[in-house]
């Protein structure tokens, strides 16, 4: 079955530096990649997404990257601030109504 | 505002006394999801509903029971809860199609003691 590996499992940076968290998918048909964002306490937010058919995708400080032929995708956030603390988990899908979560990274934005 | 509200926030329940977790939704999406997380962990997914349709993840035990009234409406019945069933408990929506993020409900914090 589907399998999503996701690192770092946590990752400091300084704030205004950028992070980047990775993330490999086994199963060739994945076609929908999310990433949220889950503060402490709170629901897993979408903050963004990326399809197969692009290789890019940007809104404002964040950014991901997928490379379908070596199967990962990656977030980037430029400019850190504080509030960027959080956990961040991917995930990868194939438009069965279901995916499957990385494991998670634990960004912590050092002021 | 539409959105994905879970009932209560906040759950503590005794060892082996059944428990039922409740979520509705706004946004009239044909798929519903149940997810367990437990502390610094990956959500896990125990079963979702596609309208009607409901299917069950294999690993998930079969103290773990959903129902879905209707399209706004779903539940989660944990029959005989035990100790390691204490976690947050996500419900999530999504547009059909398969190709959309979820929006995910606060969830409800289970305690067992």
């Amino acid at each position: 079955g589907e399998n999503v590996e996701q690192h770092p499992s946590t990752l400091s940076v300084q704030e205004g530096d950028s992070a980047v968290i990775k993330c490999t998918y086994s199963d060739s048909a994945s076609n929908y990649f999310p990433w949220y964002k889950q503060e402490l306490g709170k629901r897993p937010q979408l903050i963004i997404d990326i399809r197969s058919n692009v290789g890019e995708k940007k809104d404002q400080r964040i950014a991901v990257t997928l490379n379908k032929t070596a199967k990962h995708f990656s977030l980037h956030i430029t400019e850190t601030q504080p509030e960027d603390s959080a956990v961040y988990f991917c995930a990868a899908g194939s438009g069965t109504y279901k995916y499957i979560f990385g494991t998670g990274t634990r960004l912590k934005v050092l002021a | 505002d539409a959105m994905v509200i879970q009932n209560p926030r906040y759950q503590v329940t005794q060892f082996g006394k059944p428990v039922t977790l409740s979520c509705s939704q706004t946004l009239n999406h044909n798929v519903m999801y149940w997810y367990q997380q437990k502390s610094s962990q990956a959500p896990k997914l125990l079963f979702h509903y596609y309208d009607k349709d409901f299917n069950n993840e294999a690993d998930t035990p079969d103290n773990f029971q959903s129902r879905r009234p209707n399209t706004s409406f779903c539940f989660l019945d944990i029959r005989s809860p035990g100790l390691g069933d204490a976690a947050m408990y996500l419900c999530a929506t999504s547009r059909e199609g398969g190709a959309y993020g979820y929006t995910f409900g606060s969830g409800t914090r289970l305690t067992v003691v």
